[in-house]
């Protein structure tokens, strides 16, 4: 069964630092891995998907990276601000159990306060 | 890509009724998937609604308690039946256009029951 797990749980940092978030997962039989946004009580956006054969994705001041042999991903955020406060979310996808379908399992995400 | 529409946006209810969630998309997908996001967890998926099928539902939910509804390629519906305050949760829509593209999300229904 896949297992995600972020750390850390929750970050506070000064605004202008720059940051890791890191996600791991258990099974490396993946087809990709997405990083998403959440702000609170709200639904998920979209930052980067990684497809299993990538290495990084970069959008503006975000860059992911995939290393799918040792289960790990990092998500740098440069020159934090305010605004990017929120939890952010990593996501697998990769066969359910039935092994027909597939399906994201995610991780309990981390939560990320830029102080000004 | 693809849009999403979620509705209610939130919700507060009484103990023991139901509740009809709404999910509309901009475009037609054959997979769309519903998840549930406890308070302080992550995300859990209930089940999976294909059209013209039966929901495919994950272990510990089941259709008594969470029937799903696809009548058309770009329309579902999920309903909590019977709520308790356990249920109190967000309840997030999602479709992906095929496992090697981005999963799209609702922006979620806040339940509050009481």
């Amino acid at each position: 069964k896949q297992e995600v797990t972020q750390i850390p749980a929750a970050l506070s940092v000064p605004e202008g630092e720059n940051l890791v978030l890191n996600c791991s997962f258990t099974d490396s039989a993946i087809y990709n891995l997405q990083w998403f946004r959440q702000d609170p009580g709200k639904g998920l956006t979209s930052l980067l998907l990684i497809q299993s054969s990538q290495r990084e994705q970069t959008s503006g001041r975000l860059n992911a990276s995939l290393d799918k042999s040792s289960g790990r991903s990092t998500l740098y955020i440069a020159a934090s601000q305010p605004g990017d406060s929120a939890t952010y979310l990593c996501a697998v996808i990769g066969k359910d159990s039935g092994g027909s379908n597939y399906k994201l399992t995610f991780g309990k995400g981390t939560l990320l306060t830029v102080n000004p | 890509s693809a849009v999403i529409s979620q509705k209610p946006s939130r919700d507060i209810c009484q103990r023991g009724t139901s509740l009809t969630i709404q999910c509309q998309v901009d475009s037609q997908v054959t997979m769309m998937f519903w998840y549930r996001q406890q308070p302080g967890q992550s995300l859990t998926l209930i089940a999976t609604a294909n059209q013209g099928s039966e929901a495919t539902y994950e272990s510990g939910f089941v259709i008594d308690k969470f029937p799903i509804s696809r009548p058309n390629l770009t329309f579902s519906t999920l309903t909590v039946s019977n709520m308790s305050p356990e249920d109190s949760s967000i309840y997030l829509c999602s479709v992906e256009i095929s496992a090697k593209t981005e999963a799209f999300f609702g922006q979620g229904t806040r339940l509050t029951v009481v």
